[in-house]
């Protein structure tokens, strides 16, 4: 069974501050790590999928780093804008069942101006 | 990437009845996922649905009281019966990329049940 954890819960920063944001998850057996943005309302939307340790992502203002040696991914964005406001959620892929994601509580953050 | 849709978007539910939730897919896709999150917890995954057998579920749910329909490979349900306040949840419905990499999820039902 995989545990996969995020921190902070939550966090509330003002426009144009940057900010990151951290998963870990167990180290042995890792197969994948996905970061996705959440919105009231709407779909999870994917943003990276990773699976080689060192591997850094980028998309636009926001980017993620991954080490599996450790157990851990970061995800930061730069100079935040309100709508960046979402719940950030990492998932561990199982490496058993190659399509069932482990999911962490996530990070709410709440941009304002 | 798949587009999914999910209906309905919210319920309020009174304890003791059933709602069925509904996903459909704008492509065929072989296995396609229930997940739920209660106020304050992971998402978590409830069971997959598979085309022309029956779903295979996680541990601590069961086919009694979430029975998922597949009957074909666009469209799957999924029932929470005899409901009491825990269920009160956002449940999700999620295909996997045809890459196999990515999963992409319809837009949650958020119920209530009082």
């Amino acid at each position: 069974i995989l545990n996969v954890e995020q921190s902070p819960q939550s966090l509330h920063v003002q426009e144009g501050d940057s900010t990151n944001f951290t998963c870990s998850f167990p180290s042995s057996n890792f197969y994948a790590l996905h970061w996705y943005r959440w919105e009231t309302a709407k779909s999870p939307e994917a943003l990276f999928v990773m699976t080689l340790n060192g591997d850094e992502k980028k998309k636009g203002r926001i980017s993620a780093t991954l080490n599996t040696k450790e157990g851990y991914s970061y995800l930061y964005i730069k100079g935040s804008q309100p709508e960046d406001s979402a719940t950030y959620l990492c998932a561990s892929r199982d490496p058993g069942t190659a399509s069932k994601l482990t999911f962490g509580t996530g990070t709410r953050l709440q941009v304002t101006l | 990437s798949a587009v999914i849709s999910q209906k309905p978007s919210r319920d309020i539910c009174q304890r003791g009845t059933s709602l069925t939730i509904q996903c459909q897919v704008d492509s065929q896709v072989t296995m396609m996922f229930w997940y739920r999150q209660q106020p304050g917890q992971s998402l978590t995954l409830i069971a997959t649905a598979n085309q022309g057998s029956e779903a295979t579920y996680e541990s601590g749910f069961v086919i009694d009281k979430f029975p998922i329909s597949r009957p074909n490979l666009t469209f799957s349900t999924l029932t929470v019966s005899n409901m009491s306040p825990e269920d009160s949840s956002i449940y999700l419905c999620s295909v996997v990329g045809l890459r196999g990499t990515e999963a992409f999820f319809g837009q949650g039902t958020r119920l209530t049940v009082v």
